[in-house]
């Protein structure tokens, strides 16, 4: 069964802190693992990584993916309270026709204390 | 530039009743369609997908269906609501005919209450 695990499930910090989140995943023809950032609504896309190594990164966030040990995470540094959401991992793979499916993990809620 | 529409925003039900959920999307041809639903303190739960007219693929043998009458039209629905289809329900689209990956975009969601 396709499945994506992330860690921690709540993390509460201060303004100013740098926090790592993390996701692992197992799914059967990986293509690619996604970040979004869901605050009360729909999900906003953050980042997709494809290769291994290669850092995205995108003013306080950055993220990387791990393709051998199936493993990515999402970092924030200098936490502003706007980070305040849930941050949930997505792993993107095709099924036996060839068709795109997205599996999400449970997400991380993120809480930022001013 | 393309955008998704999903309507309603809210919606209060009560069980036994049947339920009807519309999604379009604008700016592109022949996208992937996508329903999710995201049970409270819970994430998103791959419920369809369609890659074309008439093409359905469901994900969680359940109370609801999924349509696709029309090339960037999606509609979920059910002929009895039970209270456990209570939750926030997502439509989402991709671009294809592209080589590679491409991001998930996303609707706005509908909160169903199902009472």
């Amino acid at each position: 069964e396709d499945k994506v695990v992330q860690s921690p499930l709540s993390l509460v910090v201060h303004e100013g802190d740098t926090v790592t989140l993390n996701c692992s995943y197992e799914v059967t023809n990986f293509r690619s693992l996604l970040w979004y950032k869901q605050e009360k609504k729909a999900p906003t896309f953050l980042f997709m990584l494809t290769s291994s190594g290669i850092e995205k990164k995108s003013g306080r966030l950055s993220s990387i993916l791990d393709k051998k040990e199936l493993f990515s995470i999402l970092n924030i540094t200098a936490t502003q309270t706007g980070d305040s959401a849930v941050y949930l991992c997505v792993a993107a793979l095709t099924d036996t026709s060839g068709t795109y499916k997205y599996i999400f993990g449970t997400g991380t809620r993120l809480k930022v204390l001013a | 530039s393309q955008t998704i529409h999903q309507w309603p925003a809210t919606l209060v039900q009560p069980v036994g009743s049947p339920l009807s959920l519309e999604c379009t999307v604008e700016g592109t041809s022949n996208p992937n369609l996508y329903w999710y639903r995201q049970a409270a303190g819970r994430g998103l739960q791959l419920l369809f997908y369609s890659v074309g007219i008439g093409q359905i693929s469901s994900e969680v043998p359940q109370n609801l269906s999924a349509s696709r009458p029309q090339d960037r039209q999606f509609i979920l629905s059910s002929k009895k609501l039970l209270l456990s289809d209570s939750g926030f329900y997502l439509c989402a689209w991709r671009k294809t005919g592209f080589v590679g990956n491409s991001p998930l975009h996303f609707g706005n969601g509908t909160r169903l209450t199902v009472t």
